[in-house]
């Protein structure tokens, strides 16, 4: 399966510390992308990182890309309680077309 | 600018009927993707419009077909309606598959 799988399944920290999700993929990838998705409503496109970057920002937000080790990490700073909320990586394997969901992360943020 | 748009939001079907999911892509956007989310798991790629043509399916059966319109709208149609059809549908719109897709608040299948 080319299915992304996110580490860990639930995280629950306080507000104001940083959070830290990881995934794991299998094949070769041409982007990776994070989405965001509250209580089982729509995903919210967080960030896209390119195969060939290594590290994006976008807000509070980092991404790191490690195509050798076939892995990603997105790391929030600075959390809030807005954050709780299931985090998913998604790959796209050089189609284009076709996106690969994790499991996900179940933040939680406790204020 | 209006997101993309999903309906109906909720609908409860009984096991062996057919249902009709529709989609209005984002202003802008030529591309429709469905996906299928169960309860606690990641989205599943059902397929993928583009120029009204099925461009790309998941590993799903051909009771899951669907359709886009010249305006890019799109439907998702199931036939045989089967307990585990039961989940959060997702469409997903996009620029041709460039950049980040953008995602509809989701349709909630009920299969009784």
């Amino acid at each position: 399966s080319q299915q992304g799988e996110e580490d860990p399944q639930a995280l629950s920290i306080q507000e104001g510390e940083n959070a830290t999700m990881n995934c794991s993929y299998k094949t070769s990838i041409n982007n990776l992308q994070w989405y965001r998705q509250n209580s089982g409503r729509g995903l919210v496109h967080l960030i896209l990182i390119r195969s060939n970057e290594r590290e994006k920002h976008s807000g509070r937000l980092r991404v790191t890309l490690d195509t050798s080790k076939k892995s990603s990490s997105l790391l929030i700073t600075a959390s809030r309680a807005a954050d709780t909320a299931s985090y998913f990586c998604a790959t796209d394997p050089n189609t284009g077309n076709q996106f690969y969901f994790g499991t996900g992360t179940s933040l939680t943020v406790i204020p | 600018d209006a997101g993309v748009t999903q309906s109906p939001t909720h609908l409860i079907k009984t096991r062996g009927q057919q249902v009709t999911l529709r989609c209005s892509p984002k202003s802008g956007h030529d591309t429709v993707s469905w996906y299928q989310q169960a309860l606690g798991q990641g989205p599943q790629f059902i397929f993928q419009y583009y120029e009204e043509e099925e461009r790309q399916r998941g590993n799903f059966p051909d009771r899951f077909s669907g359709h886009q319109f010249p305006n890019y709208s799109s439907e998702l149609n199931v036939n045989a309606l089967l307990l585990g059809d039961s989940a959060l549908y997702l469409c997903a719109s996009s620029l041709n598959g460039l950049y980040g897709y953008t995602f509809g608040s989701g349709t909630r299948l009920t299969v009784v």
